[in-house]
C-alpha cells in the first residue's frame, strides 16, 4: 500500500540555523500539507500546497517557514532560523483531492 | 471559531469491554469529519472519514457515527493492540485544513 515518507525521522539544530525537512508524497496525490505536533498538544496546520502554489497557510506560517516541490517526487518544508519553540513533530500529508489527507511518519525536530 | 473537541482525555479498558469515544464539534460548515489513530510517536493514520449527520461507518471493531453537533467512534470488544490515541479532525467548508482534537488515549489491558 503506498505511503507518506518523510526524511529524517530526527533532526537536532541549533537555533539561529536552517533546516530543510523532505517529504515524498503518496505519488498519484495532487495536495500536499505540513503539520506540526509540539509534544502533548494537538496537531497544527501549518500550510496546504497545490499546483506548485501555497493554496492556504496558518499563521504560524510566518516568513521563516516555506515550502517547495523541487521535482516531482519530494515536497519539502524550510525553517530560516530555527528557534527553541520550534521543536516538535512535523508531519507531511497528501491528498488525491481535498478530501482524506494520508499522513505520513513524522520528523521529530529538536532546536537547541 | 471552529472548534474541536474530545472527551475522555484517557480510557482504560479491559479486553472484551465495549466503550464510546467523543468528539464535539463547533464549525462555520463542515466538509467532513475525519477519525485518525495515533501511536507513540508516529503519525496519524487514517480509519474514518464522515460528511453528513446520520452517517456511519465501520472497520473491524470499530464504529464511527456523526450528528449535528458530534461524532462517536465506539469500539466493540476491543483487544489491546486497539490501544493508541484516537484524533478526531474536522474539515470547515471552502478550507483544506484539518482542525484536531487532543485525542482520547485509550488503553485496553488483557
Amino acid at each position: 500500500e503506498p505511503e507518506v515518507t518523510q526524511t529524517p525521522s530526527h533532526q537536532v539544530t541549533q537555533m539561529g540555523q536552517e533546516v530543510i525537512l523532505r517529504c515524498v508524497p503518496i505519488s498519484n496525490h495532487l495536495y500536499f500539507y505540513w503539520y506540526r505536533q509540539i509534544l502533548g498538544q494537538k496537531v497544527e496546520f501549518l500550510v496546504s500546497f497545490y499546483n506548485n502554489e501555497i493554496s492556504e497557510k496558518s499563521e504560524i506560517f510566518d516568513d521563516q517557514f516555506s515550502v517547495e516541490r523541487p521535482d516531482g517526487s519530494n515536497f519539502t518544508l524550510k525553517i530560516r532560523s530555527t528557534k527553541l519553540e520550534d521543536s516538535a513533530m512535523y508531519f507531511c500529508a497528501s491528498s488525491i483531492s481535498t478530501d482524506t489527507q494520508y499522513f505520513g511518519p513524522g520528523t521529530r525536530l529538536t532546536v537547541l | 471559531e471552529d472548534q474541536v473537541t474530545q472527551s475522555p482525555e484517557a480510557l482504560r479498558l479491559q479486553e472484551g469491554e465495549s466503550s464510546s469515544l467523543n468528539c464535539s464539534y463547533t464549525v462555520s460548515g463542515l466538509r467532513g469529519l475525519f477519525w485518525y489513530r495515533q501511536d507513540p510517536g508516529k503519525g496519524p493514520e487514517f480509519l474514518f472519514t464522515l460528511y453528513s449527520a446520520g452517517e456511519e461507518k465501520e472497520k473491524e471493531r470499530l464504529k464511527a457515527t456523526l450528528t449535528k453537533k458530534e461524532s462517536f467512534l465506539h469500539i466493540t470488544a476491543p483487544k489491546p493492540e486497539d490501544s493508541a490515541t484516537y484524533l478526531c479532525a474536522v474539515q470547515p467548508r471552502g478550507t483544506d485544513k484539518l482542525i484536531f482534537g487532543t485525542g482520547t488515549r485509550l488503553q485496553v489491558f488483557p
